[in-house]
């Protein structure tokens, strides 16, 4: 199992540029959820979904586009990119949003100039 | 507003000694309560959990305190070792999972 995995790894993005950032699981997983960790704001939850087709907003949503259209896949898109979008971004997964311990990726390091 | 606040940036302990780690939260419909640790350069990992219908759950060298009256939770690391040093999250789980600021913790030598 390759687990959860996000690419690219790390993304340098013009103000106004749009780009998707890629979350892939292989463990039949239900319930993913992309985060932003930012220094002293900690990891703020963006979308989640808990399974294909069904998507909702976290506490951050503004700014980003979700869809789910497979059980191992959930992309993150950014529109129009801003500076306030400079971040670490996380993808997680879980059997269900229930489930207490969710496996996340390793994390795409993204800078908007 | 922040359903879940870590006030301590961060925190240093000697080696050998006690570590503790605090949150606060106001929903009070968290169904459960987790801590996660993250190390530089890597996603967060799992580290112990407890129900909103405990008050206590231990393991290993790690034990987290819930009190609902206070809406507050502790995780206590005993003994602390170098390579706890990392930043831990508190979260709290309704269906979703909203994490804290975290808390930076370095273990001396």
């Amino acid at each position: 199992n390759a687990g959860v995995t996000q690419t690219p790894k790390f993304q340098v993005l013009k103000t106004g540029q749009s780009m998707t950032l890629q979350c892939a699981q292989d463990m039949n997983h239900e319930y993913m959820s992309w985060y932003r960790q930012d220094p002293g704001m900690g990891l703020r939850l963006i979308h989640y979904s808990v399974g294909a087709g069904i998507t909702d907003q976290g506490e951050v949503p503004n700014g980003y586009n979700v869809s789910r259209s497979t059980t191992e896949d959930f992309p993150l898109r950014l529109l129009s990119a801003a500076p306030s979008q400079t971040s670490v971004y996380f993808c997680a997964s879980s059997y269900s949003a229930g489930e207490r311990e969710q496996y996340f990726g390793p994390g795409t390091r993204l800078t908007v100039t | 507003d922040q359903q879940v606040k870590q006030n301590s940036p961060s925190l240093s302990v000697q080696e050998g000694r006690i570590s503790i780690l605090n949150c606060d939260y106001t929903n009070s419909m968290f169904d459960y309560f987790l801590w996660y640790k993250k190390y530089p350069a890597e996603g967060p990992t799992f580290l112990i959990s407890i129900s909103s219908i405990k008050d206590k759950n231990e393991d290993g060298r790690f034990t987290v305190f819930l009190n609902k009256s206070a809406k507050h939770l502790s995780l206590h690391i005993v003994p602390s070792q170098p390579g706890d040093s990392a930043v831990y999250f508190c979260g709290g789980n309704t269906g979703k999972l909203i994490f804290g600021q975290g808390t930076t913790l370095q273990v001396k030598p």
